[in-house]
């Protein structure tokens, strides 16, 4: 079983679109996280969410909405697609707030044309 | 300045090499530090973490100088294996709390 899953893994859009993002995890976290990384690499955080409560919401466009049904889900969707928002999106997991070891999913690979 | 900087290489060694990498952050009040890895085109992955008196899991040998602010992650013996990006990673009292900041990795190739 995979521990954080998200889908879809790939999604080719156009600009304009609105899409969304779902992430899973099964491992009985209280943390959630959304990461995006772009094509420098660099990996940063957009929203965390703890026991399904926002707790980090980083210098994202509010075209960005994440929703957490429950603590196991963390979705995201994306509203008005940008060329700029091409880049792979990471799902993550701990079991708690401070802690080092997050559980990545796979990724999801955004392409906007 | 960014606030957490690595070298990104690549670092091209030949399989049995020793290879270091450094990473330098700029909050002083940073608590906990960790090396990341990330194969190509996955997920990261926890490496290790980084203790204050250093520490050995292996082949890898974490380091941190908080007095310079840099860590630093030592591979011996290199395993083709070993070929990743290699992100080191700081969690510390910020705008957004306690939140990991990630580096832009350093990318190490191990050839036969």
């Amino acid at each position: 079983d995979t521990a954080v899953s998200q889908t879809p893994k790939y999604l080719v859009t156009q600009m304009g679109n609105d899409k969304s993002i779902k992430c899973e995890q099964n491992l009985g976290h209280d943390t959630m996280y959304w990461y995006k990384q772009d094509s420098k690499k660099f990996l940063k955080i957009m929203f965390s969410y703890n026991n399904k409560e926002l707790i980090i919401n980083e210098t994202v466009p509010n075209r960005f909405s994440p929703k957490s049904p429950d603590k196991a889900h963390l979705n995201l969707h994306i509203n008005s697609l940008e060329l700029g928002d091409s880049a792979v999106y990471f799902c993550a997991s701990s079991p708690t707030v401070n802690t080092g070891e997050l559980f990545f999913g796979e990724g999801s690979r955004l392409t906007v044309l | 300045r960014k606030e957490v900087e690595q070298d990104p290489g690549p670092f091209n060694v030949p399989e049995g090499a020793t290879v270091a990498f450094n990473c330098t952050y700029s909050n002083s009040a940073s608590q906990s530090f960790f090396w990341y890895r990330q194969d190509c085109r996955k997920e990261p992955k926890l490496l290790m973490s980084v203790y204050s008196s250093g520490n050995e899991d292996g082949r890898f040998t974490a380091q941190l100088n908080r007095a310079s602010q840099y860590i630093s992650l030592l591979i011996r013996d290199s395993k083709l294996s070993d070929s990743a990006t290699y992100l080191c990673v700081v969690r510390g009292n910020n705008n957004a709390g306690n939140m990991l900041t990630f580096g832009g990795g350093t990318r190490l190739m191990v050839k036969p």
